[in-house]
C-alpha cells in the first residue's frame, strides 16, 4: 500500500503570502491518480487539483499543483482569507484499487 | 445542481448494524463510479469503498472488509453501504463521492455525509 505523507503538519501564513504544501509517496505515483482536496470546518472536501497540476471547474488560478514520481506539491501563490483551510493529497493505486489520502496539512492564518 | 445527499446514520451498539444511502441527482448516475468516504472526530480522509458505475467491481478498504457492503441502484440514482459488526473505530462523518471517469483518479462531487456513532 502506498503512503502518503504531507508537510508541514501546519503551516501559519499571512493573507497575501505564498503557500507551499508537500505530498511524497512512499513509492512512485502515477500523476493521472494524483489530486488535491481543500476542507474546511463541517464542510465536505473540495476538490481542487486532479492530475497532479490540473485545476478543478471553478478554482481560482491562485491554485497550483506540481510534480511527478514521489514528490508533489500544492502552491497557492497568494492567500486569500478563504484560503485557510485542511489540504489533503490523495492517489489511486491501480493494482490495489483503492484511495489513499495524506494525514493533511492545516493552513492557519499567522 | 449536482448533488449528493447521504442518510441513514445514527447511534448504534457495537456489533451492531447501519445501512447508510446516498441520493444523487443532477446528472447521469450510471455514467459514474461511487464511493464511500469517512472521516473520524478530529482525523483525517479515509477512502472505505467503491463500486464501478453497473456495481459489477466492488472494492473496500482492509480496514472494513467482510464487515461492510456497497452496492447501489441505478434506477433509484442511489447508492447503499451496508455495515455490519460495527465497532468503536467505525465512528466517523460517512461521505458518499462521485468517482472521476478512466484515466484519471479523483473524487469531484461529494455530499455533506451523515454521522455514524458506535458506542456501548
Amino acid at each position: 500500500e502506498i503512503v502518503l505523507t504531507q508537510s508541514p503538519g501546519t503551516l501559519s501564513l499571512s493573507p497575501g503570502e505564498r503557500a507551499t504544501l508537500s505530498c511524497r509517496a512512499s513509492q512512485s505515483v502515477s500523476s493521472s491518480s494524483l489530486a488535491w482536496y481543500q476542507q474546511k470546518p463541517g464542510q465536505a472536501p473540495r476538490l481542487l487539483i486532479y492530475g497532479a497540476s490540473s485545476r478543478a471547474t471553478g478554482i481560482p488560478d491562485r491554485f497550483s499543483g506540481s510534480g511527478s514520481g514521489t514528490d508533489f506539491t500544492l502552491t497557492i501563490s497568494r492567500l486569500e482569507p478563504e484560503d485557510f483551510a485542511v489540504y489533503y493529497c490523495q492517489q489511486y493505486g491501480r493494482s490495489s484499487r483503492m484511495y489513499t489520502f495524506g494525514q493533511g496539512t492545516k493552513l492557519e492564518i499567522k | 445542481e449536482v448533488q449528493l445527499v447521504e442518510s441513514g446514520g445514527g447511534v448504534v451498539r457495537p456489533g451492531g448494524s447501519l445501512r447508510l444511502s446516498c441520493a444523487a441527482s443532477g446528472f447521469t448516475f450510471d455514467d459514474y463510479g461511487m464511493s464511500w468516504v469517512r472521516q473520524a472526530p478530529g482525523k483525517g480522509l479515509e477512502w472505505v469503498s467503491g463500486i464501478n458505475w453497473n456495481g459489477g467491481s466492488t472494492d473496500y478498504a482492509d480496514s472494513v472488509k467482510g464487515r461492510f457492503t456497497i452496492s447501489r441502484d441505478n434506477a433509484k440514482n442511489s447508492l447503499y453501504l451496508q455495515m455490519n459488526s460495527l465497532r468503536v473505530e467505525d465512528t466517523a462523518f460517512y461521505h458518499c463521492a462521485r468517482d472521476s471517469n478512466f484515466p484519471f483518479h479523483y473524487m469531484d462531487v461529494w455530499g455533506k455525509g451523515t454521522t455514524v456513532t458506535v458506542s456501548s
